[in-house]
């Protein structure tokens, strides 16, 4: 089955710097790609989404690119704020009738003032 | 819409009992997702259903836990008997579509089994 590595864990940016959380993903299959943020004591939200045929995404201040050569792919949060403070999920579909979301294990994004 | 509504929010059990946890999904969504979110294991797909019915159950731990979808607006997950490792936050999605639709997560059931 699909496997997702998400890096780092624990990300910590001064409040107007940038942030970037990268993913990797083990089936060659996989075509979708999206980021949930969880705020505490919530449950995770869609932030952005990328599929396969697209190099990169962006909505904002929020902006995801993958490489499917090398199965990673990336969000990049620019000029950041106290808001953006909270756990980043990526994750991986496989499509072909499945479904379901494989997640990474997350990263704590917290924005220091 | 009132989202994804999860019931209980909190439920500490004794190990050995029976655990119930409920979820009624966004109205006309086909797709209904159970995840389960340990520090870890992380977010977990236990079992997902399109238009009632269980298409991947493949993510269920153990023949104790069981999933049921008896119509278009409430979905079950029970776990019988319940034991200390079961304790994690249970998630319940939605979605209009397959692969490509976004899925809107319920506030979650923290589960304590003791």
């Amino acid at each position: 089955g699909e496997n997702v590595e998400q890096h780092p864990s624990t990300l910590s940016v001064q409040e107007g710097d940038s942030a970037v959380i990268k993913c990797t993903y083990s089936d060659s299959a996989s075509n979708y790609f999206p980021w949930y943020k969880q705020e505490l004591g919530k449950g995770p939200q869609l932030i952005i989404d990328i599929r396969s045929n697209v190099g990169e995404k962006k909505d904002q201040r929020i902006a995801v690119t993958l490489n499917k050569t090398a199965k990673h792919f990336s969000l990049h949060i620019t000029e950041t704020q106290p808001e953006d403070s909270a756990v980043y999920f990526c994750a991986a579909s496989t499509g072909g009738g499945a479904d379901g979301l494989t997640f990474g294990k997350g990263t704590h994004l917290i924005i220091q003032p | 819409d009132a989202g994804v509504i999860q019931s209980p929010r909190h439920e500490v059990t004794e190990m050995g009992q029976e655990v119930t946890l409920r979820c009624k999904p966004i109205s006309g969504h086909d797709y209904l997702f159970w995840y389960r979110q340990t520090m870890m294991r992380g977010l977990e797909l236990l079992i997902y259903f399109n238009n009632n019915v269980p298409i991947d159950d493949s993510g269920m731990p153990e023949d104790r836990f069981s999933a049921k979808m008896p119509n278009a607006s409430f979905s079950t997950l029970k776990i019988q008997p319940s034991e200390p490792r079961d304790s994690a936050v249970y998630f319940c999605a939605s979605s209009r579509g397959g692969q490509y639709y976004e899925q809107y997560f319920g506030p979650g059931t923290r589960l304590t089994v003791t």
